[in-house]
């Protein structure tokens, strides 16, 4: 099973929405990553955050944190088409060095 | 900066042939990673590299698979006697060290379709 995952296959919204992908992972963490990956491209990073911050904020990206119940939640707001993409969180055991990744939540953003 | 460097873009081949990917990371990055990425599978780790020494090649499929880092400017996946079932998006990415600590930078990655 994933050590990170995930809680959604897809989600639609429609442009100015906003959206929230969630996130569980299985094991203490250093720090907690979201990615994107628009069609044709690799992944890129939108925000990271460490075991010890709840909350961390990238313009209308927020990705909070909760040690207790190992869940993360990355929220867009003001969607936009151009935010179409696969969204994925990846992290890692503590002191390890191999980030692996969820499946991805596919977001569509229609006019 | 240019960002990670795949090439190429796009490769085919044939049942049994061999495939040759590189990567150049991103300049002053210790760690390097390569990634295999499908529908079904999804993002799948292969192999990490630290200062070019290979440190886990835990996700290689054995036999055919091999990773090198010759010099900290470019690696290299080779596949040997390709088969359909390894047609895949393989993406490489470096970082300034392992860990979730660190962004990892990745390339736009190699389609590799085995006919």
């Amino acid at each position: 099973s994933q050590l990170a995952e995930e809680n959604s296959w897809a989600l639609s919204v429609h442009e100015g929405e906003s959206v929230t992908v969630n996130c569980s992972y299985k094991t203490s963490i250093t720090a907690l990553q979201w990615y994107r990956q628009k069609s044709g491209k690799g992944p890129a990073q939108l925000i990271l955050i460490r075991s010890n911050e709840r909350d961390n904020r990238n313009g209308r990206l927020r990705a909070t944190l909760d040690t207790s119940s190992q869940s993360s939640s990355l929220s867009i707001t003001a969607t936009r088409c151009e935010d179409t993409a696969v969204y994925f969180c990846a992290t890692e055991r503590t002191g390890g060095y191999k980030v692996v990744f969820g499946s991805g939540t596919r977001l569509l953003v229609s006019p | 900066n240019a960002g990670v460097i795949q090439t190429p873009r796009h490769k085919v081949t044939g049942k049994g042939q061999e495939a040759t990917l590189w990567c150049e990371p991103i300049s002053g990055h210790s760690a390097v990673f390569w990634y295999r990425q499908t529908i079904v599978q999804g993002l799948e780790f292969l192999t990490y590299f630290r200062n070019q020494a290979p440190i886990d090649d835990s996700g290689m499929p054995k036999e055919r698979f091999s990773a090198q880092m010759p010099n900290q400017s470019h690696s290299t996946l080779k596949i040997q006697s390709t088969q359909p079932q390894d047609s895949a998006v393989y993406l490489c990415a470096s970082s300034l060290a392992g860990g979730s600590s660190y962004e990892q930078y990745f390339g736009p990655g190699t389609r590799l379709t085995v006919l």
